[in-house]
């Protein structure tokens, strides 16, 4: 089974500064997909990121990009330069391969203040 | 990629009552999934539609009270029976198809329910 761990259930982050959202996992798998999930208010869920378990970098996706650290077993969502648009629910996923899946996190509210 | 689509996008419903959810998707894919988020809470998969057989139900969702249905590779529905306003939730349908890559997969702008 595996377990997505959140910690911070609200974020606060100053308009234009970098916010780290943190995100920790468990499972007895070898191989893995972690992803990242914006959901504003509106309810959609919005793909942000994927990292797998064997990919050696770390993925980037334009100001997002997952630090990862496999021995700890995280996966930290990084925003560069926030902006306004970029407050809401942040959901941090996993996939075991070859499945379609997803176990999710808590959620962390984030909020961007002008 | 998939455009999928929902209906309703949301409705108010009465307590005793259900509620048929439909996830439409234009392209076959393989796997469509059934999620449920309750207010300030996470994401939770309901059941994995099949299509031709019964759908596969996670621990603590039974059929009795959520129906689904999966009559081919583009559509599926579920249902909500005999409604109780801890029922309240977004419902989103997802969806997978073998060899898309993993940053593929799609959801659904998702149901708001309100049971009153």
């Amino acid at each position: 089974a595996q377990k997505i761990t959140q910690t911070q259930p609200g974020m606060f982050v100053q308009e234009k500064e970098a916010v780290t959202l943190d995100c920790t996992y468990d499972t007895s798998d070898q191989s893995y997909g972690l992803f990242w999930y914006k959901q504003p208010s509106s309810g959609e869920m919005i793909f942000l990121i994927y990292q797998g378990s064997y990919d050696e970098q770390n993925a980037t996706e334009g100001r997002y990009s997952l630090n990862f650290q496999k021995a700890r077993k995280s996966a930290n969502l990084v925003i560069s330069a926030s902006q306004l648009g970029d407050s809401a629910m942040y959901f941090c996923a996993m996939i075991p391969a070859g499945s379609y899946q997803l176990t999710f996190g808590k959620g962390t509210k984030l909020s961007v203040i002008p | 990629s998939a455009v999928i689509s929902q209906k309703p996008s949301r409705d108010i419903c009465q307590r005793g009552t259900s509620l048929t959810i439909q996830c439409q998707v234009d392209s076959q894919v393989t796997m469509m999934f059934w999620y449920r988020q309750q207010p300030g809470q996470s994401l939770t998969l309901i059941a994995t539609a099949n299509q031709g057989s019964e759908a596969t139900y996670e621990s603590g969702f039974v059929i009795d009270k959520f129906p689904i249905s999966r009559p081919n590779l583009t559509f599926s529905t579920l249902t909500v029976s005999n409604m109780s306003p801890e029922d309240s939730s977004i419902y989103l349908c997802s969806v997978g198809s073998a060899g898309w890559s993993y940053n593929e997969q799609f959801f659904g702008p998702g149901t708001r329910l309100t049971v009153l």
